[in-house]
């Protein structure tokens, strides 16, 4: 069944710690996107990679970073400078030229 | 003022009812108009898909855009209780801006029996 992997499900860190989320797909999408989520808020875009090794920035990109060196896979670093890293993480993608998003079901990430 | 603004409710009805959630933009340059459901703790599902302005049908849904007003709409009719969830209201400018969506906050709706 192709669609969108996020792994893992829950993730617990200590704060100051970096932390990876992994986002595989296998819809042969060109374009993937991260967002966070948090109550009240709707979705913000963190990053967003329309082209393997390219990406840009989205609305809150500070104290994430990516990588895209596969189709497939666009992982998202949270960093040690995220000074509120504690959300619901969720990776999609699109096809190209087409604006429609299909997501995964997310990572919720907890700093403690 | 944000980009896209939509009632968070909660909105609470009885099975049956007929549901209205609702969003209003600001920026002229979206073309394209989605809703969203998400169950808790889960990925948002894509509902409904919308270019410009008009209304589209798909079962008991209905979304309907307005340009002009800037203000988009999704009619649920006949609800059901598994219609419980957070619905999403999402817009774009398209082009090369594809897939890079504005999403409003959400309403949570609750269908009881």
């Amino acid at each position: 069944d192709g669609g969108i992997t996020q792994s893992p499900k829950y993730l617990f860190r200590k704060e100051g710690q970096n932390v990876t989320l992994s986002c595989e797909q296998n819809l042969n999408h060109d374009a993937m996107y991260w967002y966070r989520q948090d109550p009240g808020q709707g979705l913000r875009l963190i990053y967003y990679s329309q082209i393997v090794n390219d990406f840009q920035k989205g609305d809150i990109a500070e104290g994430y970073s990516v990588s895209r060196e596969k189709k497939e896979s666009f992982p998202l670093t949270v960093t040690s400078a995220q000074k509120n890293p504690t959300a619901f993480y969720l990776c999609a993608s699109s096809i190209k030229r087409n604006t429609e998003a299909f997501f995964g079901q997310g990572t919720r990430l907890t700093v403690v | 003022q944000k980009e896209v603004e939509q009632d968070p409710g909660p909105l609470s009805v009885p099975e049956g009812a007929i549901v209205s959630l609702n969003c209003t933009y600001s920026n002229s340059a979206f073309q394209y108009f989605m809703w969203y459901r998400q169950y808790s703790r889960k990925g948002p599902e894509l509902l409904m898909y919308t270019y410009s302005s008009g209304n589209k049908e798909d079962g008991r849904f209905t979304a309907q855009v307005d340009k002009s007003s800037k203000y988009i709409s999704l009619f649920i009719r006949d609800s059901q209780p598994s219609d419980s969830a957070t619905y999403l209201c999402a817009m774009s400018a398209g082009g090369t801006s594809y897939g890079k969506l504005t999403f409003g906050q959400g309403t949570i709706l609750t269908v009881h029996p």
